[in-house]
Order: C-alpha cells, then sequence, then structure tokens
C-alpha cells in the first residue's frame, strides 16, 4: 500500500522556538494533504487541509500565523508550529489523499510535540 | 455540525471472544465511513471503508456496518486476539472537493490473554 512519511516522530523544544514537522508520500503523488493534532485521550482533530501550490484552508479556531503549512510539491507538505508554548503540545498526524482514489487517504506515523 | 461518537470509550475482553464497537453521527449526510485502528504513539491504520451507499464491508474478522438514516455504524471483530489491542476510531467523510474526515472519540480495546 502507499506509504506517507512524517518526521520528525517526536520533538522537544523550548517555548518560543519554532517546530517544523514534514509530511511526506513516497510512492504516490498527493494533490492534498490533511494536518490533525490529537490532545491526550482525545479524538483527531482536523487542523487544515493542503493543497498543492495554494494556500492550506484551516478549520475554524485554527490560527493560520501560528500553524504555518506548506504544499510545495505533489509528495511534500509542511507543518511549521511557530513559537511554540506549552499548550501547543500535542500529537500533530498528517494524512495524504491519492489522487486517482478520493477517497483514499494514507497516514503518517504522527509526531509528538512537547514544548517545555 | 457533524458529531461522531463512539461507544463505549474502553473495553477489555478475554481472547477469543467476539465483540462489537459502536459509532454514532448525528448528520446522516456523509461520504463514508471509515474505520481505523491506531497503537499507542503511532499514526493511524485503515481497516475498512463504507462508501454511502454500502451497508458493510467485510475484511477477515472484521466486519464493519453502516446505517445511515439511523446515523450509526459498527465494528465486529471475531475471535478476538491480544494483537487487537489498539484504539479503534470511526471517521466520517464529509466528501465535496475533498474528503475531509470528522473523527470518533475512539475505544480502547484491550484483550486479554
Amino acid at each position: 500500500g502507499a506509504v506517507v512519511s512524517q518526521h520528525p516522530s517526536w520533538v522537544i523544544c523550548k517555548s518560543g522556538t519554532s517546530v517544523k514537522i514534514e509530511c511526506r508520500s513516497l510512492d504516490f503523488q498527493a494533490t492534498t494533504m490533511f494536518w490533525y493534532r490529537q490532545f491526550p485521550k482525545q479524538s483527531l482533530m482536523l487542523m487544515a487541509t493542503s493543497n498543492e501550490g495554494s494556500k492550506a484552508t484551516y478549520e475554524q479556531g485554527v490560527e493560520k500565523d501560528k500553524f504555518l503549512i506548506n504544499h510545495a510539491s505533489l509528495t511534500l507538505s509542511t507543518l511549521t508550529v511557530t513559537s511554540a508554548h506549552p499548550e501547543d503540545s500535542s500529537f500533530y498526524i498528517c494524512s495524504a489523499e491519492l489522487r486517482e482514489g478520493r477517497e483514499k487517504l494514507f497516514f503518517g506515523s504522527g509526531t509528538q510535540l512537547s514544548v517545555l | 455540525k457533524q458529531e461522531v461518537t463512539q461507544i463505549p470509550a474502553a473495553l477489555s475482553v478475554p481472547e477469543g471472544e467476539n465483540l462489537v464497537l459502536n459509532c454514532s453521527f448525528t448528520d446522516s449526510a456523509i461520504y463514508n465511513l471509515q474505520w481505523f485502528r491506531q497503537d499507542p504513539g503511532k499514526g493511524l491504520t485503515s481497516l475498512l471503508l463504507i462508501q454511502s451507499s454500502q451497508r458493510e464491508q467485510t475484511s477477515g474478522r472484521l466486519n464493519a456496518s453502516l446505517d445511515k438514516s439511523s446515523g450509526r455504524s459498527t465494528l465486529y471483530i471475531a475471535a478476538s486476539q491480544p494483537g487487537d489491542s489498539a484504539t479503534y476510531l470511526c471517521a466520517v467523510g464529509r466528501g465535496g472537493a475533498t474528503n475531509k474526515l470528522i473523527f470518533g472519540t475512539g475505544t480502547l480495546l484491550a484483550v486479554q490473554p
């Protein structure tokens, strides 16, 4: 099956720094990628939809300037958490939509972010 | 606003037992429904995908049903094994230009050897 690689798996950073998370579709082209956030013992919440070559669409309540999303190619989307604070500590997961099949979504392995 | 709820939140069963996980959603106008498995600290693995026009899907020991009119889906796991221990998530696809998913709250399953 299709593979989505997410990096890093975990990251610890100081408050006020920025962290970049990468999401790559390894063997298929993904016109659309999604970014989710999951707090402990809660479900996944969609943060934004990333389309190749265009601006991301953010869900209500998600700060665009804080969570910068770049989808520069059909195989790579990045999420940058700017000026991270402890409340941003969470599990971030990306998913990529297979171009030929709209229903096909493949998920990355997630990134655990801890902000001290 | 679509809301997806899963019951129970946690379930512990002895190995070999058959079990049912429940998922309910408030808006029946869905594009599809998926069941995922999530292991601790890991990403998601898609188990079954049911289109809105379908009533069930089967894969090995797993069977998922969908009743759009009542806003419910069930995941049936036959002859459970310790390796089935994980969190199971259902997600409703909203369709449209992209397949955005609304996730349920999850059921944490523990299968005791």
